[in-house]
């Protein structure tokens, strides 16, 4: 079983839909970590997480430590939104990621 | 702007050739970072480094080696040991001891096929 799992590997979506993306974990972590990569490969770090929420935009990341649980939302989803999602956590100084969640959003 | 650079985008190489991938950062970070990622596969650890001249092995470090001579410079060199070569890598950096906001930048990747 890997340490991060991600949920769904894919999903679609029409343009103005709401987006939940999941990431569970079973390690003990300092922090957790959304980040994005689009199709030439690069990586952009959306949010880093230790607990609570973060807004930026219509990007929305919660934290649960309890539950070892997080959540990426997205609100008003267009399709410039369409990447792939990468949850990955902080464990003794190097990261742990998913495997990603691959969005499509259409117009 | 500060950031990570990472050449070339796209290498070409012959099998049983050793090459070297180039990340370069201008963040005055002190963590660097070397990452494989394969299709279906999470991006998984090489080597990182957390001083200059000082690095360690990740969890796929054989047939790679690194070398961390000035603290900008992260270079990976590819050797013919490495048995499957042809990934994607991509190459972070992160400031250390600095507090709670420790988040990592990322290069934009090299793809590596070997042939």
């Amino acid at each position: 079983k890997n340490e991060v799992e991600q949920s769904p590997q894919n999903l679609t979506a029409q343009e103005g839909e709401f987006i939940t993306i999941n990431c569970s974990y079973s390690v003990g972590i300092s922090a957790l970590h959304w980040l994005q990569q689009h199709p030439g490969g690069g990586i952009v770090s959306l949010f880093m997480l230790s607990s609570g929420k973060k807004k930026h935009g219509r990007l929305i990341a919660t934290i649960n430590i309890q539950e070892k649980h997080s959540s990426l939302h997205i609100t008003a989803s267009h399709p410039r939104d369409s990447a792939v999602y990468i949850c990955a956590v902080d464990n003794t100084d190097k990261l742990i990621f998913g495997t990603g969640t691959r969005l499509q959003v259409f117009p | 702007d500060g950031g990570i650079t990472q050449s070339p985008k796209y290498l070409f190489r012959k099998e049983g050739q050793n090459v070297t991938l180039s990340c370069e950062q201008n963040l005055n970070h002190d963590a660097m970072y070397w990452y494989r990622q394969d299709p279906g596969q999470g991006l998984r650890l090489i080597y990182y480094s957390q001083i200059v001249n000082d690095f360690q092995k990740g969890d796929i470090a054989e047939g790679y080696s690194v070398s961390r001579e000035k603290k900008e410079s992260f270079p990976l060199t590819v050797t013919s040991a490495q048995k499957n070569p042809t990934a994607f890598y991509l190459c972070a950096s992160r400031p250390v001891g600095q507090g709670a906001d420790y988040g990592y930048t990322f290069g934009s990747g090299t793809r590596l096929t070997v042939v």
